[in-house]
């Protein structure tokens, strides 16, 4: 069955510490891939998205991400957080031509000073 | 969010009353979409409309209908609501799915069934 996991329910790191979250897929093709940013009580803000060409996206607010074919990975990274990056993050996922997003559980991130 | 607008933001209701959300937008897109949104597991799909009364259904449509007359409107109805679908409910648009800009996302609706 497709789906999109997202492993980690709530990573805690240091400011200024790096980040990554993973993303997982069980598609038959790549699907388009997308990051999503849950400010608390806010809607959904898009980080970067990824459709063909250079697996390694550039998005905003300094975050990158990589699709890895073989892993059917989409991890999100950024090389140092700010205290205003947390928020809960979601890896969603649109199987080509199917025009609606499914999305993983999402992982909450937590800042320490 | 630019071009999209849902309401009403928060609303409190009683069990088996109906209840009517609104989702509108401004951009013209041809797809729209109901999600709602629970502690551990992300969005889920309720409904999408691809068009103007074209509608199909998502992974989580029982107890919920939709209607879109307008290209800018899409609403959610709860026939009768129960305390199961409390929850934060988010529309989205898209002018051609991922292949395009993507997804923009309303503020969400804060719903509460007591």
């Amino acid at each position: 069955a497709q789906s999109v996991t997202q492993p980690d329910i709530h990573i805690t790191v240091s400011e200024g510490a790096s980040l990554e979250l993973r993303c997982n897929y069980s598609y038959g093709a790549t699907p388009y891939l997308f990051w999503y940013v849950q400010s608390p009580g806010q809607g959904l803000q898009l980080l970067l998205k990824y459709f063909s060409g250079d697996t390694l996206v550039q998005g905003i607010k300094g975050f990158e991400a990589e699709f890895k074919r073989s892993q059917s990975s989409f991890n999100l990274r950024k090389p140092s957080v700010h205290w205003s990056d947390a928020a809960e993050y979601f890896c969603a996922v649109e199987s080509r031509g199917a025009q609606k997003l499914v999305f993983g559980q999402g992982t909450r991130l937590t800042i320490n000073p | 969010d630019a071009g999209i607008t849902q309401s009403p933001r928060h609303k409190v209701t009683e069990t088996g009353t109906p209840v009517t959300l609104r989702c509108h937008q401004t951009e013209n897109h041809r797809y729209m979409y109901w999600y709602r949104q629970d502690p551990g597991h992300g969005l889920r799909l309720i409904h999408y409309s691809y068009g103007v009364k074209d509608t199909d259904k998502g992974e989580v449509s029982d107890g919920y209908s939709v209607s879109r007359s307008k290209t800018e409107d899409f609403l959610l109805t709860l026939e009768s609501a129960t305390s199961s679908q409390t929850s934060v409910y988010f529309c989205a648009i898209s002018d051609a799915g991922g292949s395009s800009y993507g997804y923009t996302f309303g503020s969400g609706t804060r719903l509460t069934v007591v």
